[in-house]
């Protein structure tokens, strides 16, 4: 049983198109947070959410806390957003993860 | 302001031994977690300490241990090392004790067990 899937799992764009990654968990949370990981490890965190909207840049977080989803859009996409972004809920005491989404944005 | 530190970036170990691992958070944040990240499991919650207290484990077997000292540095230490303990390992510190936060994450180190 996965607590958080996320969709799709491998994403190709080509560079300007609008990308929307999705979340959906099962638990009940205190926040969830949107990561993006590039090739070497080094894992930034792009979101905290517990509610609402937030936007940074060409980037922007939703969540619907009563359908249990969030959704990462990124606008006007380039190859330097090509990295994995994971969904990531903390439930209180316990964080779980997405499996995470490749994201390929192709000149 | 520098970012959160772990050391080694990287090492190789074999079967049975032991291994320490070491996270220097950002200065002023007192909480700091720890996480696993391999092919197959992808990320792994393991531990998570404040004010030198472990607050929340995840699943992870006895053999999975780790500490935080007054200076909010945190080392991970796992004994009797098994083929599957390779992996990435990363930490995270947040300024605040509570459940939401920013994480900001180190760059992580990638242990081989042969």
């Amino acid at each position: 049983k996965n607590e958080v899937e996320q969709s799709p799992q491998n994403l190709t764009a080509q560079e300007g198109e609008f990308i929307t990654i999705n979340c959906s968990y099962s638990v009940g949370i205190s926040a969830l947070h949107w990561l993006q990981q590039h090739p070497g490890g080094g894992i930034v965190s792009l979101f905290m959410l517990s509610s609402g909207k937030k936007k940074h840049g060409r980037l922007i977080a939703t969540i619907n806390i009563q359908e249990k989803h969030s959704s990462l859009h990124i606008t006007a996409s380039h190859p330097r957003d090509s990295a994995v972004y994971i969904c990531a809920v903390r439930t209180g005491n316990q964080f779980y993860f997405g499996t995470g989404t490749s994201l390929t944005v192709i000149p | 302001k520098a970012g959160v530190t772990q050391t080694p970036r990287y090492l190789i170990k074999t079967r049975g031994q032991q291994v320490t691992l070491s996270c220097s958070p950002i200065s002023g944040h007192r909480s700091v977690s720890w996480y696993q990240q391999t092919p197959g499991q992808g990320l792994q919650f393991l531990f998570e300490y404040f004010s030198e207290t472990q607050r929340n484990k995840g699943n992870f077997p006895g053999r999975f241990s780790g500490r935080q000292f007054s200076n909010s540095r945190s080392e991970m230490n796992v004994s009797t090392l098994e083929l599957g303990d390779s992996a990435l390992y990363l930490c995270a510190s947040r300024p605040s004790s509570g459940y939401t936060g920013e994480l900001f994450f180190g760059e992580g180190s990638r242990l081989t067990v042969l």
